[in-house]
């Protein structure tokens, strides 16, 4: 199966920038997703990547490394709202439906 | 335009009956998929639908099935429910499916088996 290595949970404080990484296996490798999840709610879409480099939207950025089978997140200017879960979601193995990871908890304080 | 739907919203089942839960999609979209999210797996996928045929399946065991009609909408069904089944059952809709675009998810059944 799928090994999809993302941190469990990530703290930071309001105003400031997390990074929220991501592994996974490259064989068969054909794009990543991010999703963001609030509590009790859908995941929601924030980027997808298939070319190595950094896209950036907005206050988000997503980047990927397909060699190194690598890619973050990146959250600037953080408030309060952007406490969520981020799942990473990559295609691979040749298989064009997206194995999410359990994704990364991340808390934002004051 | 309306987001993706699905219904019941909550369901409270016991151990050896079966459920039926419903989905539709984005209008204009054909391909739905189905997910699995409990706390201590993630999210995982069940099975995804497209014009009515399913194209791709997960490990999931023979109990769990689906279909699609010809509107694009999806049921899923449960049968012989065990306690494990207890789970929030995400369905998922997209423009053509094969990864190329986002998914949009709907809000979810939450299923308890008791």
């Amino acid at each position: 199966g799928q090994n999809i290595d993302q941190p469990t949970e990530m703290t930071a404080t309001e105003g400031a920038i997390v990074q929220i990484n991501c592994t996974y296996q490259t064989s068969g490798f054909n794009g990543l997703f991010w999703y963001q999840q609030h509590a009790g709610e859908a995941p929601t879409f924030l980027s997808y990547n298939v070319l190595d480099g950094l896209e950036e939207k907005g206050r988000f950025s997503s980047f990927l490394s397909r060699s190194k089978g690598y890619s973050y997140l990146l959250l600037k200017e953080l408030q309060m709202k952007d406490s969520a879960s981020y799942l990473c979601a990559p295609k691979s193995g040749g298989s064009y439906i997206p194995t999410f990871g359990r994704g990364t908890s991340l808390i934002v304080h004051p | 335009k309306a987001g993706v739907t699905q219904t019941p919203r909550y369901l409270i089942k016991t151990r050896g009956q079966q459920v039926t839960l419903s989905c539709s999609p984005i209008s204009g979209h054909r391909s739905v998929s189905w997910y699995q999210q409990t706390p201590g797996q993630g999210l995982q996928f069940l099975f995804e639908y497209f014009s009515e045929t399913q194209r791709n399946k997960g490990n999931f065991p023979g109990r769990f099935s689906g279909r699609q009609f010809s509107n694009s909408r999806s049921e899923m069904n449960v049968s012989t429910l065990e306690l494990g089944d207890s789970a929030l059952y995400l369905c998922a809709s997209s423009l053509t499916g094969q990864g190329l675009r986002e998914q949009y998810f709907g809000p979810g059944t939450r299923l308890t088996v008791t």
